[in-house]
């Protein structure tokens, strides 16, 4: 059974402040995604990694993925309150269907 | 170019009842999937509707089905509610059974009291 582990679950972070989110996963995938969620609100969607050593930057977000390691990292640059929310990684395990396995999340609040 | 619409927003039943939650794919969609996000979780995979099809399912109880139009839109029913089946529930449409590009509704927030 693929399990999806993301740490912290909580990060509690000054405006300025650089930080990074792990997402470790335990079995092989197809591609890994980034979500972003506000508290009552839907999925947005942040970055879809499809291989190994990719990397993909957004504004003060930057995504990474090591297959062989089964990690992604999402790291935040000089963090804003506007980032305050709670992040997803999800893994996907294609097959015939494309069915994303998420983590717990990771709950950021960026204060002043 | 539409995207996706999930109805009702929001809503509220009893213990035993029935729900159908419905979902409109993005314009050009054939591929609907279903999650359940239980409070201060992360979202479930339930199951996938391609081209009219079930194809895929997590690990949810039959009481847990569904159905897809010709139109690509689809159904979620609920029956014999739990307590524990409170939860945002979020459709997903893709191009394809197999698309990394899936775009996600709004979400229902279903209460069972």
């Amino acid at each position: 059974e693929l399990k999806v582990e993301q740490n912290p679950l909580f990060l509690s972070m000054q405006e300025g402040k650089n930080y990074t989110i792990y997402c470790n996963y335990s079995t092989t995938s197809d591609r890994l995604y980034w979500y972003r969620q506000d508290p009552g609100k839907s999925l947005e969607s942040l970055f879809v990694l499809l291989s190994n050593g990719a990397v993909k930057q957004e504004g003060r977000l930057m995504a990474s993925l090591d297959t062989k390691a089964r990690l992604s990292t999402l790291h935040i640059t000089a963090a804003v309150h506007d980032l305050s929310a709670t992040y997803f990684c999800a893994v996907d395990h294609t097959g015939t269907a494309s069915k994303l396995t998420f983590g717990t999340g990771t709950r950021l609040q960026v204060t002043l | 170019e539409t995207g996706v619409t999930q109805s009702p927003t929001h809503l509220i039943k009893t213990r035993g009842q029935q729900v159908t939650l419905r979902c409109s794919s993005q314009s050009g969609h054939n591929t609907v999937s279903w999650y359940q996000q239980a409070l201060g979780q992360g979202p479930q995979f339930i199951f996938q509707y391609y081209r009219e099809e079930e194809n895929g399912r997590g690990n949810f109880p039959p009481r847990f089905s569904g159905l897809q139009f010709p139109n690509y839109s689809s159904e979620l029913n609920v029956n014999a509610l739990e307590l524990d089946d409170s939860a945002l529930y979020l459709c997903a449409s893709s191009l394809g059974s197999t698309s990394y590009e899936q775009y996600f509704g709004p979400g229902t927030r279903l209460t069972v009291t």
